[in-house]
């Protein structure tokens, strides 16, 4: 079984409605990310949560806003879609250092 | 956050060493140098990581001068296989002070050719 999983694998919506976007880990880390990937550009994060009581803003937080249930569960929301956040979306994990990521095998969302 | 310069692309022939280089002019004293891989539709992979150096794992190699001004991820004799992009990261992961140092940029498309 992978270590990281993220449902739904793939979604199309429609502007305005709200989605949430679903991530479970089984390698016991306290560290998780949520990152949005264009294509042809690299990974930019969104949010990331360094234990279940903390949250906080990456780099293009705005749109978007998580929730931490439990160490191994965290999942994001983008509360009105829009087309604009047409895109890859992964989940990581990792241990306290931070260098090594483990990801999850992405969601793709589209929004029309 | 110190940015970081790779080449575009790179096309190399299969059973080839590769050597893909990473500019980070404005690195800091605690960040290290990590590089990762990315297939198609599929989350980055770690490779390795560095501070100073040579570092060799089962997978590649990565060279570090004494500046650390630079960084270079060596793959030796590449297939098919490894046909991907390469994501060079500089950063100090969880700085202590709260916030996120790690960037992934466009990273480098290596395509390997038959």
């Amino acid at each position: 079984d992978a270590d990281v999983t993220q449902t739904p694998r793939n979604r199309i919506t429609k502007t305005g409605k709200r989605i949430m976007l679903e991530c479970s880990q089984t390698k016991g880390h306290d560290r998780m990310y949520w990152y949005r990937q264009d294509p042809g550009l690299g990974l930019r994060l969104i949010y990331y949560s360094f234990d279940v009581k903390d949250i906080n803003k990456g780099e293009i937080s705005d749109g978007y806003s998580v929730s931490r249930q439990a160490q191994a569960k965290f999942s994001l929301s983008l509360e009105s879609a829009i087309p604009n956040q047409t895109a890859l979306y992964f989940c990581a994990t990792s241990d306290p250092g931070g260098y090594e990521q483990y990801f999850g095998p992405g969601t793709r969302l589209t929004v029309t | 956050l110190a940015k970081t310069t790779q080449p575009i692309s790179m096309d190399s022939y299969e059973g080839q060493e590769v050597n893909i280089t990473c500019s980070h002019n404005n690195i800091a004293t605690n960040d290290y140098i990590t590089w990762y891989q990315q297939f198609p539709s599929q989350g980055p992979r770690f490779i390795i990581q560095g501070y100073k150096t040579k570092v060799t794992n089962e997978v590649a190699s990565l060279f570090i001068p004494a500046d650390r001004k630079s960084s270079t991820l060596s793959l030796p004799r590449v297939s098919l296989s490894d046909t991907a992009v390469y994501y060079c990261l500089v950063g100090e992961g969880y700085s202590g002070a709260g916030s996120y140092q790690l960037t992934f940029g466009k990273g480098t498309k290596l395509s390997v050719i038959p």
